[in-house]
């Protein structure tokens, strides 16, 4: 069972201050990827990182694979009250069964980030 | 374009109950991933239709069963209701192995 672990569970800082959220697993995996998910919503994708050492930037927010492809992270700069929410690591497998074959994504617990004004 | 639906948005039963959930892939889209998310976890999956065919399933008991109709929105059945049955239940539809996108979800409470 392929698990990722993700650290802290909760974060509550100021606004302007600078986070890092991190996702470890065990296992390697073909690609990961980072979901945002508010309250009564769905997951939203933000990133997919493919490549071992790979770094991806979205404005404020700098995601990392690392280099066995295992573990990955969030660093998030000068927070604002709008990046309040879930953030959900998953990693992604291929499952070749049928045509052009699936991925199956396995997702961490969550980091719960609140940023006070 | 219309994204992922899902109804209805919330859902009240007792245990032993039967329950079906409906979600309404966005256009263009065949595949379909039901996930479970209890509170204060992350999503786990249940299992994926392609084509109106399985194509995958997580660890759930035979209970939970699914079906994709032609026009690739699907259901999810859950049979003899239990209380750890409780969760937000979430449909993403996706085309073949592209991105999913995911429904605002469906929250079950089982009492």
């Amino acid at each position: 069972t392929q698990l990722l672990e993700q650290s802290p569970q909760f974060l509550s800082i100021q606004e302007g201050e600078n986070l890092t959220v991190y996702c470890n697993s065990s296992s390697v995996f073909s690609s990961l990827q980072w979901y945002r998910q508010e309250p009564g919503e769905g997951p939203v994708l933000l990133v997919t990182v493919v490549t071992g050492g790979e770094v991806k930037k979205l404005k404020r927010l700098t995601f990392q694979f690392g280099d066995a492809r295992k573990d990955s992270s969030l660093h998030i700069t000068a927070a604002q009250p709008g990046d309040t929410g879930l953030y959900l690591c998953a990693g992604r497998n291929r499952r070749s069964l049928r045509g052009a074959g699936s991925y199956q994504l396995t997702f961490g617990k969550g980091t719960k980030l609140s940023v006070i004004p | 374009e219309t994204g992922v639906t899902q109804s209805p948005t919330h859902l009240i039963k007792t245990r032993g109950q039967q329950v079906t959930l409906r979600c309404s892939s966005q256009s263009g889209h065949n595949t379909v991933s039901w996930y479970q998310q209890a509170l204060g976890q992350g999503p786990q999956f249940i299992f994926q239709y392609y084509r109106e065919e399985e194509n995958g399933r997580g660890n759930f008991p035979p209970r939970f069963s699914g079906l994709q109709f032609p026009n690739y929105s699907s259901e999810l059945n859950v049979n003899a209701l239990e209380l750890d049955d409780s969760a937000l239940y979430l449909c993403a539809s996706s085309l073949s192995d592209n991105e999913q996108f995911f429904g605002p979800g469906t929250r079950l409470t089982v009492l």
